[in-house]
């Protein structure tokens, strides 16, 4: 199988702070993951493309000064809450594409960080 | 960019079979159907992919019609863990990486 991990599982900081969730594929490599953001009771909504090497695409209405990614390597992606508040509060989910067959990826998706901002 | 259409919830009883339809009239020609599991404040679960015509794999099964404009999801006999949403999507194709887009989903609630 294919594992992605993210860290850390649940954080809870204070308003205005930063806060980073790493999003890492534990087993193999990933030229690029994506980051969603899910509220109670709604469903995913992805934010941006993170790819290896190059910036990252955000979705229309994601402010990319305030959510910073960075795709250093084939295994790691990172988020960056910048100056975080109260409505940044949510479930933050990586995923990380693998290759497969016909030309397909298959998309691995990590635990989930729980954010809460005070 | 290929909507879904899904039933917001389902019940059913522990030992039957639960079959979750999922529309997508839009559907390309190149896009694939994949359906994931998500149980609370975790990550989404990769069920099963297809195409079309029928995929069976350990979990569950895929029934793709010729038109592909909608897809069946079946899963025999439910457990009390089947408990979850289910989400249809279909596989975007974007610059050689595939972009999803995930609906509401499908809420089944199994009773025992």
């Amino acid at each position: 199988g294919a594992v992605v991990s993210q860290h850390p599982s649940w954080v809870i900081c204070k308003s205005g702070t930063s806060v980073k969730i790493e999003c890492r594929s534990l087993d193999f490599q990933a030229t690029t993951m994506f980051w969603y953001r899910q509220f109670p009771k709604q469903s995913l909504m992805l934010m941006a493309t993170s790819n290896e090497g190059s910036k990252a695409t955000y979705e229309q209405g994601v402010e990319k000064d305030k959510f910073l990614i960075n795709h250093a390597s084939l295994t790691l992606s990172t988020l960056t809450v910048t100056s975080a508040h109260p409505e940044d509060s949510s479930f933050y989910i990586c995923s990380a594409a693998k290759l497969a067959g016909g030309g397909m990826n298959e998309q691995f998706f990590g635990p989930g960080t729980r954010l809460t901002v005070l | 960019l290929a909507k879904t259409t899904q039933p917001i919830s389902m019940d059913s009883y522990e030992g039957q079979e639960v079959n979750i339809t999922c529309s997508h009239n839009n559907i390309a020609t190149n896009d694939y159907i994949t359906w994931y599991q998500q149980f609370p404040s975790q990550g989404p679960r990769f069920i099963i992919q297809g195409y079309k015509t029928k995929v069976t794999n350990e979990v569950a099964s895929l029934f793709i019609p010729a038109d592909r404009k909608s897809s069946t999801l079946s899963l025999p006999r439910v457990s009390l863990s089947d408990t979850a949403v289910y989400y249809c999507l279909v596989a975007e194709n974007s610059g050689g990486y595939q972009k999803v887009t995930f609906g509401i989903g499908t809420k089944l609630q199994v009773i025992p």
